[in-house]
């Protein structure tokens, strides 16, 4: 598609449970990154996927977040054991790594519920 | 540390009016500056940005002028109107890593 596809739109999870939101970025962009969107809030910094170098895991909020991205296109966000504040949107977004007036792509996100 | 700040957090305006959305930044390594507007369900999207070297920024409506020296920043939607109406962030990066740190959000409802 023409746009960053996440996957799944809601997901409503039991506390402790681990859940996996997917993202497929536009073709063609090199990076990638999670954001995380709490009720009337603003976007907070999860990761960031750069093509082939390390990612930037400096906004994960704890050990139960990780993220992986495969073959340079889909990324994975994995939360283990949730916990009830895990609650929100997470937005996954991409962008071209070329020129200085770059923007943001972003999903539609997913909506986390933790019950 | 919130490197962006801003302000107001919601604001009412009536149709044809000026909606005014401001932003201050602490980092002077910041030197890339976009808005983006977001409606209910939907993800973010760039609405229009601005570099360092330029004072002001029109895209029809829309207005971004930038104050270097006061490191701020602000959106200005001329003839405001209801389907403006969204959350708009203001957000910042740096030329060397292009992550974005947002600011809080102001939620602008445009009245008919």
């Amino acid at each position: 598609g023409a746009g960053v596809s996440q996957s799944p739109s809601n997901k409503v999870t039991e506390k402790g449970k681990d859940v996996e939101l997917r993202c497929d970025p536009i073709s063609g962009h090199t990076a990638l990154y999670w954001y995380r969107q709490s009720l009337g809030q603003g976007l907070e910094f999860l990761i960031y996927f750069q093509g082939n170098s390390a990612p930037d895991k400096s906004g994960l909020p704890s050990d139960r977040f990780s993220a992986e991205r495969t073959g340079g296109s889909v990324s994975t966000l994995t939360i283990q054991r949730t916990q009830q504040e895990d609650s929100a949107v997470y937005l996954c977004a991409s962008s071209l790594d070329s020129g200085f007036n770059y923007g943001y792509t972003f999903g539609s996100g997913t909506r986390l519920t933790v019950v | 540390q919130q490197q962006v700040k801003q302000s107001p957090q919601s604001l009412i305006v009536q149709k044809g009016g000026i909606s005014i959305i401001n932003c201050a930044y602490e980092n002077t390594a910041f030197d890339y500056f976009p808005w983006y507007q977001q409606f209910p369900g939907k993800g973010p999207a760039l609405l229009i940005a601005i570099r360092p070297d330029v004072s002001e920024k029109k895209e029809g409506r829309f207005t971004i002028s930038f104050n270097k020296s006061a490191k701020q920043f602000s959106l200005h939607i001329m003839d405001s109107q209801p389907g403006d109406s969204a959350t708009y962030f203001c957000a910042a990066s740096m030329r060397a890593g292009n992550m974005l740190t947002f600011g809080g959000g102001t939620r602008l409802m445009v009245k008919p």
